[in-house]
Protein backbone atom coordinates (compact mmCIF):
# COMPACT_ATOMS: atom_id res chain seq x y z
CA UNK A 1 0.00 0.00 0.00
CA UNK A 2 1.27 3.37 -0.87
CA UNK A 3 1.58 5.72 2.10
CA UNK A 4 2.41 8.60 -0.31
CA UNK A 5 1.92 10.42 -3.60
CA UNK A 6 3.82 12.36 -5.55
CA UNK A 7 4.17 13.89 -8.45
CA UNK A 8 6.14 11.88 -10.74
CA UNK A 9 7.99 14.88 -12.04
CA UNK A 10 8.54 18.95 -11.69
CA UNK A 11 10.58 22.06 -13.73
CA UNK A 12 12.12 24.83 -11.63
CA UNK A 13 13.55 28.14 -13.01
CA UNK A 14 16.98 28.14 -11.44
CA UNK A 15 16.88 30.83 -8.85
CA UNK A 16 13.36 30.32 -8.19
CA UNK A 17 12.08 28.81 -5.15
CA UNK A 18 11.00 24.77 -5.82
CA UNK A 19 8.06 23.81 -4.11
CA UNK A 20 7.63 20.09 -4.04
CA UNK A 21 4.41 18.12 -2.83
CA UNK A 22 3.49 15.11 -0.87
CA UNK A 23 -0.08 13.74 0.05
CA UNK A 24 0.13 11.49 2.90
CA UNK A 25 -3.66 10.93 3.73
CA UNK A 26 -3.35 8.34 5.69
CA UNK A 27 -1.03 9.31 8.18
CA UNK A 28 -1.19 8.29 11.46
CA UNK A 29 -0.81 10.59 14.69
CA UNK A 30 2.85 8.87 15.64
CA UNK A 31 4.38 9.18 12.31
CA UNK A 32 6.97 11.32 11.21
CA UNK A 33 7.31 13.21 7.40
CA UNK A 34 10.68 12.31 6.10
CA UNK A 35 12.43 13.99 2.48
CA UNK A 36 15.49 12.50 0.71
CA UNK A 37 16.77 13.46 -2.43
CA UNK A 38 18.90 11.11 -4.51
CA UNK A 39 21.03 12.66 -7.26
CA UNK A 40 21.81 10.42 -10.05
CA UNK A 41 24.85 7.84 -9.16
CA UNK A 42 24.69 8.67 -5.48
CA UNK A 43 23.33 7.45 -2.46
CA UNK A 44 20.04 9.08 -0.69
CA UNK A 45 21.01 12.46 0.93
CA UNK A 46 18.74 13.04 4.16
CA UNK A 47 16.89 16.31 3.86
CA UNK A 48 14.31 17.08 6.58
CA UNK A 49 11.84 16.24 8.52
CA UNK A 50 9.21 16.74 11.21
CA UNK A 51 5.87 15.78 12.88
CA UNK A 52 3.41 18.50 13.11
CA UNK A 53 5.72 21.53 13.18
CA UNK A 54 6.83 23.01 10.22
CA UNK A 55 10.82 22.90 10.00
CA UNK A 56 13.56 24.43 8.37
CA UNK A 57 16.82 24.07 8.08
CA UNK A 58 20.27 24.77 5.98
CA UNK A 59 18.57 22.39 3.30
CA UNK A 60 15.16 23.30 3.09
CA UNK A 61 11.72 24.14 4.40
CA UNK A 62 9.24 21.86 5.44
CA UNK A 63 5.50 22.63 5.88
CA UNK A 64 2.99 20.50 6.98
CA UNK A 65 -0.64 21.02 6.80
CA UNK A 66 -2.68 21.26 10.18
CA UNK A 67 -4.40 18.09 9.55
CA UNK A 68 -0.96 16.42 8.31
CA UNK A 69 -2.94 15.20 5.36
CA UNK A 70 -0.18 16.32 2.49
CA UNK A 71 3.03 18.52 2.93
CA UNK A 72 5.40 20.62 1.02
CA UNK A 73 9.27 20.43 0.94
CA UNK A 74 10.28 24.20 -0.26
CA UNK A 75 14.04 24.30 -2.08
CA UNK A 76 14.24 28.25 -1.77
CA UNK A 77 16.54 29.30 -4.05
CA UNK A 78 16.97 26.20 -6.43
CA UNK A 79 20.30 25.40 -8.00
CA UNK A 80 21.14 23.05 -10.85
CA UNK A 81 22.88 20.94 -8.56
CA UNK A 82 19.66 20.37 -6.92
CA UNK A 83 18.26 18.67 -9.99
CA UNK A 84 17.64 15.15 -8.14
CA UNK A 85 14.54 12.52 -7.58
CA UNK A 86 13.21 13.30 -4.16
CA UNK A 87 11.12 11.06 -2.15
CA UNK A 88 8.68 11.83 0.67
CA UNK A 89 8.52 9.14 3.39
CA UNK A 90 6.18 8.67 6.30
CA UNK A 91 7.48 6.25 9.14
CA UNK A 92 7.14 5.70 12.50
CA UNK A 93 10.02 3.39 13.11
CA UNK A 94 13.46 2.27 12.07
CA UNK A 95 13.30 -0.19 9.73
CA UNK A 96 10.07 1.65 8.01
CA UNK A 97 11.38 3.39 5.33
CA UNK A 98 9.81 2.49 2.19
CA UNK A 99 10.54 4.59 -0.91
CA UNK A 100 8.55 4.90 -3.20
CA UNK A 101 9.21 6.52 -7.07
CA UNK A 102 9.55 10.05 -5.77
CA UNK A 103 9.50 13.21 -7.68
CA UNK A 104 12.28 14.00 -10.29
CA UNK A 105 12.76 17.45 -9.91
CA UNK A 106 14.55 18.92 -13.20
CA UNK A 107 15.93 22.46 -12.30
CA UNK A 108 16.70 24.45 -15.23
CA UNK A 109 18.86 27.56 -16.25
CA UNK B 1 32.76 13.31 9.75
CA UNK B 2 33.49 11.11 7.11
CA UNK B 3 30.39 9.41 5.90
CA UNK B 4 29.07 5.64 4.93
CA UNK B 5 32.10 3.73 2.96
CA UNK B 6 31.39 1.51 0.21
CA UNK B 7 32.99 -0.93 -2.02
CA UNK B 8 33.50 -1.76 -4.83
CA UNK B 9 31.76 0.89 -6.65
CA UNK B 10 31.15 -1.20 -9.32
CA UNK B 11 30.76 -5.19 -10.07
CA UNK B 12 29.72 -7.11 -13.59
CA UNK B 13 29.80 -10.65 -12.88
CA UNK B 14 27.93 -13.95 -14.91
CA UNK B 15 25.21 -15.03 -13.68
CA UNK B 16 25.89 -18.05 -10.88
CA UNK B 17 28.77 -16.18 -9.92
CA UNK B 18 29.17 -15.34 -6.34
CA UNK B 19 29.72 -11.30 -5.44
CA UNK B 20 30.47 -9.92 -1.97
CA UNK B 21 30.09 -5.72 -0.97
CA UNK B 22 31.61 -4.08 2.16
CA UNK B 23 30.13 -1.53 3.93
CA UNK B 24 31.60 0.59 6.60
CA UNK B 25 29.04 2.83 8.63
CA UNK B 26 29.46 6.28 10.11
CA UNK B 27 31.77 5.95 13.50
CA UNK B 28 29.56 5.48 16.30
CA UNK B 29 26.26 4.36 14.43
CA UNK B 30 25.33 1.35 15.87
CA UNK B 31 22.59 0.72 13.73
CA UNK B 32 23.52 -0.18 9.49
CA UNK B 33 21.02 -1.20 6.86
CA UNK B 34 21.12 -2.52 3.42
CA UNK B 35 19.05 -1.77 0.46
CA UNK B 36 18.55 -2.65 -2.98
CA UNK B 37 17.32 -0.02 -5.78
CA UNK B 38 16.22 -1.32 -8.80
CA UNK B 39 16.94 1.05 -12.19
CA UNK B 40 14.02 3.02 -11.80
CA UNK B 41 12.82 2.56 -8.35
CA UNK B 42 13.10 3.93 -5.49
CA UNK B 43 15.76 1.70 -2.44
CA UNK B 44 14.15 -1.60 -1.03
CA UNK B 45 15.16 -2.60 2.92
CA UNK B 46 16.91 -5.90 2.50
CA UNK B 47 18.26 -6.39 6.43
CA UNK B 48 19.43 -4.04 9.17
CA UNK B 49 21.46 -4.54 11.92
CA UNK B 50 21.75 -3.10 15.59
CA UNK B 51 25.29 -3.88 16.80
CA UNK B 52 26.02 -7.28 15.36
CA UNK B 53 22.90 -8.41 15.56
CA UNK B 54 19.93 -8.83 13.22
CA UNK B 55 16.97 -6.56 13.64
CA UNK B 56 14.81 -7.01 10.73
CA UNK B 57 15.97 -9.54 7.51
CA UNK B 58 12.16 -10.24 6.35
CA UNK B 59 12.95 -8.93 2.88
CA UNK B 60 16.28 -10.69 2.11
CA UNK B 61 15.94 -13.70 -0.22
CA UNK B 62 17.95 -15.81 2.20
CA UNK B 63 18.05 -18.69 -0.80
CA UNK B 64 21.12 -16.35 -2.27
CA UNK B 65 21.67 -13.43 0.03
CA UNK B 66 23.62 -13.50 3.14
CA UNK B 67 24.65 -10.70 5.36
CA UNK B 68 27.11 -9.78 8.38
CA UNK B 69 28.62 -7.69 11.45
CA UNK B 70 30.40 -9.86 12.68
CA UNK B 71 32.31 -7.04 15.08
CA UNK B 72 29.33 -4.82 15.14
CA UNK B 73 31.06 -2.30 12.84
CA UNK B 74 31.33 -3.23 8.85
CA UNK B 75 29.41 -5.68 7.16
CA UNK B 76 29.57 -7.44 4.23
CA UNK B 77 26.64 -8.40 2.29
CA UNK B 78 26.87 -11.83 -0.15
CA UNK B 79 24.88 -13.25 -2.82
CA UNK B 80 25.27 -16.49 -3.99
CA UNK B 81 24.99 -17.82 -6.77
CA UNK B 82 23.47 -14.45 -8.33
CA UNK B 83 20.99 -14.34 -10.91
CA UNK B 84 19.68 -11.39 -13.59
CA UNK B 85 17.14 -9.58 -11.59
CA UNK B 86 19.78 -9.19 -8.79
CA UNK B 87 21.22 -6.39 -11.10
CA UNK B 88 20.76 -3.56 -8.66
CA UNK B 89 22.20 -0.80 -6.46
CA UNK B 90 23.02 -2.24 -2.90
CA UNK B 91 23.12 0.58 -0.88
CA UNK B 92 24.21 0.32 2.57
CA UNK B 93 23.29 3.10 5.45
CA UNK B 94 23.49 4.01 9.22
CA UNK B 95 22.38 5.77 11.45
CA UNK B 96 22.77 6.66 15.80
CA UNK B 97 20.66 4.95 18.22
CA UNK B 98 19.11 7.96 19.89
CA UNK B 99 15.97 8.69 18.14
CA UNK B 100 12.52 6.38 16.80
CA UNK B 101 12.39 6.98 13.89
CA UNK B 102 16.54 7.49 13.38
CA UNK B 103 17.86 9.79 10.64
CA UNK B 104 19.51 7.24 8.13
CA UNK B 105 22.81 8.41 5.96
CA UNK B 106 23.44 6.44 3.05
CA UNK B 107 26.68 5.68 1.47
CA UNK B 108 27.68 5.76 -2.77
CA UNK B 109 26.21 2.17 -3.49
CA UNK B 110 27.67 -0.44 -5.64
CA UNK B 111 26.06 -1.06 -8.81
CA UNK B 112 25.68 -4.86 -9.82
CA UNK B 113 25.52 -6.04 -13.28
CA UNK B 114 24.69 -9.52 -13.66
CA UNK B 115 24.91 -10.79 -16.74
Amino acid sequence: DAKTTQPTSMDCAEGRAANLPCNHSTISGNEYVYWYRQIHSQGPQYIIHGLKNNETNEMASLIITEDRKSSTLILPHATLRDTAVYYCIVRVRNNDMRFGAGTRLTVKP
Amino acid sequence: EAGVAQSPRYKIIEKRQSVAFWCNPISGHATLYWYQQILGQGPKLLIQFQNNGVVDDSQLPKDRFSAERLKGVDSTLKIQPAKLEDSAVYLCASSYIGTNPDTQYFGPGTRLTVL
